[in-house]
């Protein structure tokens, strides 16, 4: 069974440009989250969907990040215009249900804003 | 504020020998915990997880100790092998309070030495 995998792996892009980030969750999985690892500190909530509805945001840092999940199986996370402070890594996990079910995590994409 | 707080940024063990991971946390909302292991370049890894209803769970190698009173948990690898290096996080969610989003600690980086 494949695992959650993410696209682009890197990406190096200039401030003021747009990085669309995509993930594949685990096959059958409704569930999807994404997370945010800035250099040095800890990994942190960005967003949950359920199917393609967003149940949660409240991680989202601001409106210049747009997160899709059409047709409830992959999503994509645009960040458009990118600042230096949005560089880091990017995760994205899914779980077959919301409530204590353990999250499997992609192998990230690491964004670099110069 | 951290809500969850993993005081040792790295640990070294011998082989063969039991490593202890030691994690805490400060909102009594969290009724869920995991832990995930972590190599360079890869997503988090899911090990084990607990829920508040229970104070140990064990897979194998692999027992999680968790203390509600004390709000602190800990990962036991008994032995700990050299293929057990690697950053070690800790993460809880509040499952039962409708929040699904996974807060986690910075890490402890485990080293164990042949």
């Amino acid at each position: 069974e494949a695992g959650v995998t993410q696209f682009p792996s890197h990406s190096v892009i200039e401030k003021g440009q747009t990085v669309t980030l995509r993930c594949d969750p685990i096959s059958g999985h409704d569930n999807l989250y994404w997370y945010r690892r800035v250099m040095g500190k800890e990994i942190k909530f960005l967003l949950h969907f359920v199917k393609e509805s967003k149940q949660d945001e409240s991680g989202m840092p601001n409106n210049r990040f747009l997160a899709e999940r059409t047709g409830g199986t992959y999503s994509t996370l645009k960040v458009q215009p990118a600042e230096l402070e949005d560089s880091g890594v990017y995760f994205c996990a899914s779980s077959l249900t919301s409530s204590y079910n353990e999250q499997f995590f992609g192998p990230g994409t690491r964004l670099t804003v110069l | 504020d951290q809500q969850v707080k993993q005081n040792s940024p790295s640990l070294s063990v011998q082989e063969g020998r039991i490593s202890i991971l030691n994690c805490d946390y400060t909102n009594s909302m969290f009724d869920y915990f995991l832990w995930y292991k972590k190599y360079p370049a890869e997503g988090p890894t899911f090990l084990i997880s607990i829920s508040s209803i229970k104070d140990k769970n064990e897979d194998g190698r692999f027992t999680v100790f968790l203390n509600k009173s004390a709000k602190h948990l800990s990962l036991h690898i008994v032995p700990s092998q050299p293929g057990d290096s690697a950053v070690y996080f800790c993460a809880a969610s509040a499952a039962g309070a409708g929040s699904y989003q996974l807060t986690f600690g910075k890490g402890t980086k485990l080293s164990v030495i042949p």
